[in-house]
């Protein structure tokens, strides 16, 4: 099977613009999660997206959101963006359904705020 | 919220000695328990997972154990190799959600 696959790698913004990120998970996975990763905070989960439904989330501002498409793949956007917003933006795939979730992840894309 | 700590922040090891890295979590509802390692510009890799009904699980070179009472679980590898050197990161979450809480990473240094 395929992996997860994450577009674009590199990313290059500048404050105030916005921008969309996209996953594609493998084939028959119904979850995407999405996580940033940072120096400083590390892996820090953003949200969850199942059957086209934001199943999580996690705590950051309304500047951050997603959506999900019928075929499971994800976009997130983050709009008005500040500097410390450049991180690597991280995507996981998992079944979504029975007791545990074991989650496999993207390569990353890379965001630079300038 | 779920808190999961992550001990040492490096580690260094001669080839062929073993590693340990150990995590503690603070939600006693959470009942699984990934690795996962990141090699430079790659996103993570799962490793090795236990679940709460486990004590022990081994795969090769690789073992976790988990002690649920005290709220701790590690990471065994044994006969290190270079290509063992990268971040390793802990998590914990509850089975009902898909939130990973991931420890702060421990990077791993094996020297030949």
């Amino acid at each position: 099977k395929a992996g997860v696959t994450q577009t674009p790698r590199y990313l290059i913004k500048t404050r105030g613009q916005q921008v969309t990120l996209s996953c594609s998970p493998i084939s028959g996975h119904r979850s995407v999660s999405w996580y940033q990763q940072t120096p400083g905070q590390g892996l820090q989960f953003l949200f969850e997206y199942f059957s086209e439904t934001q199943r999580n989330k996690g705590n950051f501002p309304g500047r951050f959101s997603g959506r999900q498409f019928s075929n499971s793949r994800s976009e997130m956007n983050v709009s008005t963006l500040e500097l410390g917003d450049s991180a690597l933006y991280l995507c996981a795939s998992s079944p979504g359904t029975g007791s545990f979730y074991e989650q496999y992840f993207g390569p990353g894309t890379r965001l630079t705020v300038t | 919220g779920e808190n999961v700590e992550q001990h040492p922040s490096t580690l260094s090891v001669q080839e062929g000695d073993s590693a340990v890295i150990k995590c503690t979590y603070s939600d006693s509802a959470s009942n699984y328990f990934p690795w996962y390692k990141q090699e430079l510009g790659k996103g993570p890799q799962l490793i090795i997972d236990i679940r709460s009904n486990v004590g022990e699980k081994k795969d090769q070179r690789i073992a976790v154990t988990l002690n649920k009472t005290a709220k701790h679980f590690s990471l065994h590898i044994t006969e290190t190799q270079p290509e063992d050197s990268a971040v390793y990161f802990c998590a914990a979450s509850r089975a009902a959600g898909n939130k990973l809480t991931f420890g702060g990473g421990t990077r791993v240094l094996v020297k030949p």
